[in-house]
């Protein structure tokens, strides 16, 4: 089936360093692809996304690129905040545009940035 | 809009007594969630719902857990009997038609002791 794997945490930066969040991805045909963003006690919000092989999804400064080839989307931002800290999921809906829905979550990143 | 509503935002019960989760989704919305969220296990889809009708209830634990959503603003999560492992984060989530865009609630701190 469907799967999300991404890197462990917990991630610590400074103010100012760049991030990386790696995400692989299983799946059958061909995928849209999302980062979601958890801030502390409240649920998760969508912060980009991508529904094509080489889209790139952007919001607030963070990146990411659908990779077929690799079958990877990695976050990055080249210059985090005290208030990026939060945890952060990859995750994939199985079919692009398609009639059925079932969102796979990968199992969060925490991200704690000091200033 | 005010978003999907949850409630309550904590709930601590005993172990054996029955559980009722509460969602009320984004207006105009056809689709609805139910997610848990625990360290070891990360986000789990327990259900979900298209117009009202549950589509896939693959992902809920076992017959303790029951969903139900009676009309296109609300729905419930009940455990009963609950235990201590039932002990988690409950997010209800939900979409408009067309759009992949997930729309969180704060979800449900349940502990049960």
């Amino acid at each position: 089936g469907d799967s999300v794997t991404q890197m462990e945490g917990p991630v610590t930066l400074s103010e100012e360093a760049f991030l990386t969040i790696n995400c692989t991805y299983t799946a059958t045909g061909y995928p849209s692809l999302f980062w979601y963003v958890q801030y502390p006690g409240e649920g998760l919000q969508l912060l980009l996304k991508a529904t094509k092989a080489d889209d790139k999804g952007s919001n607030k400064g963070f990146e990411a690129t659908y990779r077929k080839e690799t079958t990877s989307f990695h976050l990055e931002k080249g210059s985090v905040q005290v208030s990026d800290s939060a945890v952060y999921f990859c995750a994939l809906s199985p079919v692009s545009g398609g009639s059925n829905y079932k969102l796979t979550f990968g199992k969060g990143t925490l991200l704690t940035v000091n200033p | 809009d005010a978003g999907v509503i949850q409630s309550p935002r904590h709930e601590v019960t005993e172990m054996g007594q029955e559980v009722t989760l509460r969602c009320k989704p984004i207006s105009g919305h056809d689709y609805l969630f139910w997610y848990r969220q625990t360290m070891m296990r990360g986000l789990e889809l327990l259900i979900y719902f298209n117009n009202n009708v549950p589509i896939d209830d693959s992902g809920m634990p076992e017959d303790r857990f029951s969903a139900k959503m009676p009309n296109a603003s609300f729905s419930t999560l009940k455990i009963q009997p609950s235990e201590p492992r039932d002990s988690a984060v409950y997010f209800c989530a939900s979409k408009g038609g067309g759009n992949e865009k997930l729309f969180f609630g704060s979800g449900t701190q349940l502990s049960v002791l």
